[in-house]
């Protein structure tokens, strides 16, 4: 149980586009879902934190009109990296708690983006 | 204080080895810990968790050992197999907070 998938596995896009990725949880209803990023042999940051029917709350540093996050229902997330820069490349995951007083995350397998 | 120090950076054991990895914890109000495996391009899986009301929790071949006076988990992964070559996180957190990740230690097992 408590499987999380993402949507696209890699995406690439152009410079100045924008591109989603979707955080659906399969078998369970997430209340909380978050948001991370990964570069290259480093640990996950957590961007952001979004509630079910409710604004996500972002990180500090983390660009909230560039990372748009949609938590529309308990069981899918997404993340719009709005006009995309290469220096947003990176492995984008996901994770889905009960609710956000769980303290076990399942985690969505990652997104790569390349921006190009 | 809401750091997670994690080492060694990088490791490497034969197959049948030991592997120990080591986290070290300021914030007292942290009590969850788990531990997360990550192979490349895949997201984390959690591997094994424990709580600060016991010193010790084992599944199988994962044992994590908690020293909660020194403020130290640790990792150990038992007759350590090819397989298990991955990335490691530790992480801690307290009930409605985020997970605080360990910067992670890359486990090669060598045939």
């Amino acid at each position: 149980g408590a499987v999380v998938s993402q949507h696209p596995s890699w995406v690439i896009c152009k410079s100045g586009t924008s591109v989603k990725i979707e955080c659906r949880s399969l078998d369970f209803q997430a209340t909380t879902m978050f948001w991370y990023r990964q570069f290259p042999k480093q640990s996950l940051m957590l961007m952001a934190t979004s509630n079910e029917g409710s604004k996500a709350t972002y990180e500090q540093g983390v660009e909230k009109d560039k990372f748009l996050i949609n938590h529309a229902s308990l069981t899918l997330s997404t993340l719009t990296v709005t006009s995309a820069h290469p220096e947003d490349s990176s492995f984008y995951i996901c994770s889905a708690a009960w609710d956000s007083y769980s303290y076990e995350q399942y985690f969505g397998p990652g997104t790569r983006l390349t921006v190009t | 204080q809401q750091q997670v120090k994690q080492s060694p950076q990088s490791l490497i054991v034969q197959k049948g080895g030991i592997s120990i990895i080591n986290c070290a914890y300021e914030n007292t109000a942290f009590d969850y810990f788990p531990w997360y495996q990550q192979f490349p391009g895949k997201g984390p899986a959690l591997l094994i968790a424990i709580r600060p009301d016991v010193s010790e929790k084992k599944e199988g071949r994962f044992t994590i050992s908690f020293n909660k006076s020194a403020k130290q988990f640790s990792l150990h992964i038992m007759d350590s197999q090819p397989g298990d070559s991955a990335t490691y996180f530790c992480a801690a957190e307290t009930s409605g907070s985020r997970l605080t990740f360990g910067e992670g230690t890359q486990l090669t097992v060598n045939p």
